[in-house]
């Protein structure tokens, strides 16, 4: 089975633009949860989709939002950028076998804001 | 919320030596502990984990183990190699795939 994919890889913006990422899961994934990771913070929850419903939810500002289609394919976008939103953002995919999942990790996008 | 602190934040070990990375959890409903290895540049991969009604799990050179009323959880690797070297983090996870992650153990094996 293919992994998980991101698009794109990698993302230059500037301050006040708006970005959006995707994310498409293993075949047969239907949860697929948000990350960003940086050095200083290290990797902080964002939120997690399960059959387009967000179920939960981390401590991160309404800038941030996300959405999953039918084929369980997520984006996640951040609007207003600021310089600290400069991070690797990885999404993750599982299966719905019970009510907490193995995560399998994408590649990340790497998001610089100038 | 949740805090998961992981220790130590560097770890230097000899070839076939055992390296040890010790996390403690404030949440007793986190029921799902994984551990991940992160290689410079990749994504992070699960190598083990347990759940909350588990003491102990192995997994050849690799061995987890949780103690529920301390809230801690450690990881074990045993004859360790170069290859083993990366960076480590734990998790403690919730239902609905919700996990607080550790702050991560850059593994260092000498050769």
């Amino acid at each position: 089975k293919a992994g998980v994919t991101q698009t794109p890889r990698y993302l230059i913006k500037t301050r006040g633009q708006q970005v959006t990422l995707s994310c498409s899961p293993i075949s047969g994934h239907r949860s697929v949860s948000w990350y960003q990771q940086t050095p200083g913070q290290g990797l902080q929850f964002l939120f997690e989709y399960f059959s387009e419903t967000q179920r939960n939810k981390g401590n991160f500002p309404g800038r941030f939002s996300g959405r999953q289609f039918s084929n369980s394919r997520s984006e996640m976008n951040v609007s207003t950028l600021e310089l600290g939103d400069s991070a690797l953002y990885l999404c993750a995919s599982s299966l719905p076998g019970g009510p907490i999942d193995e995560q399998f990790f994408g590649p990340g996008t790497r998001l610089t804001v100038l | 919320g949740e805090n998961v602190e992981q220790h130590p934040s560097t770890l230097s070990v000899q070839e076939g030596d055992s390296a040890v990375i010790k996390c403690t959890y404030s949440d007793s409903a986190s029921n799902y502990f994984p551990w991940y290895k992160q290689e410079l540049g990749k994504r992070p991969q699960l190598i083990i984990d347990i759940r909350s009604n588990v003491g102990e799990k192995k997994d050849q050179r690799i061995a987890v183990t949780l103690n529920k009323t301390a809230k801690h959880f450690s990881l074990h690797i045993t004859e360790t190699q170069p290859e083993d070297s990366a960076v480590y983090f734990c998790a403690a996870g919730y239902n609905f795939n919700k996990f607080y992650f550790g702050s991560g153990t850059k593994l260092n094996v000498k050769p």
